[in-house]
């Protein structure tokens, strides 16, 4: 029964190039959601999405930053022309049911992100 | 919005019990949640509250005062490999939106 699935584990890009980050979540979940870890800070939550929908992107920058959670296959988060503030710790969790509160999260292993 | 304290750090000692506590303020709450997290690794579920009370779960627990906006986690009969980072986070009411967590307590366990 395989966890929630991330890759790549670590990923490096140059200022100004495109990165995409993929999430496959646990079988049987629906809902997929996006943090981003900053060292000695704690987990920022940056979109929730189902399949097909963004459901709350609150928390992902209005520029460069886009997620998408197809019919088929891995929920992707997608950066533009990336900047050296955006190196971080990426991290995916899903649930088999929305609003947390009755399905907790169950959390990748997260992707490194380092823009040099 | 939601506001969400933990020590940064904490120390105990192998076989010892420790308390790592955890206050928040939030428009709404409908949950608290414990998750545990080894450097580098994914954080793992631990415990949730939404009633006043302790959850008791083996050698961990945890407790929830919604008045107070007061949670702890206790860890007993400590062992080498919890150390790590313990985060507390809070769903608000509705819970569309996922978690809101703390910025996390590294504890750091001596022999």
């Amino acid at each position: 029964n395989a966890g929630v699935m991330q890759n790549p584990r670590h990923l490096v890009r140059r200022r100004g190039q495109e990165a995409r980050l993929r999430c496959s979540p646990m079988k049987g979940h629906s809902h997929v959601y996006w943090y981003r870890q900053l060292p000695e800070e704690g987990l920022k939550f940056m979109v929730y999405l189902q399949k097909e929908n963004i459901i709350d992107e609150s928390g992902m920058p209005k520029e460069r930053f886009s997620a998408e959670f197809p019919k088929e296959g891995p929920s992707i988060l997608r950066i533009q022309q990336v900047v050296r503030g955006d190196s971080a710790a990426y991290f995916c969790a899903s649930s088999q049911t929305g609003g947390t509160y009755n399905s907790p999260l169950h959390f990748g292993n997260g992707t490194r992100l380092t823009v040099t | 919005g939601q506001n969400i304290d933990q020590p940064t750090e904490m120390t105990a000692t192998e076989g010892a019990i420790v308390q790592i506590n955890c206050t928040y303020q939030t428009s709404g709450f409908n949950g608290l949640f414990w998750y545990q997290q080894h450097a580098g690794e994914a954080p793992t579920f631990l415990s949730y509250n939404v009633l006043d009370g302790l959850e008791e779960k083996g050698r961990f627990s945890s407790f929830l005062s919604r008045s107070k906006g007061y949670s702890y986690l206790l860890l007993k009969e400590l062992q080498m490999k919890d150390s790590a980072s313990y985060l507390c986070a809070v769903i608000k009411a509705g819970g569309a939106d996922g978690l809101t967590f703390g910025k996390g307590t590294h504890l750091i366990i001596q022999p």
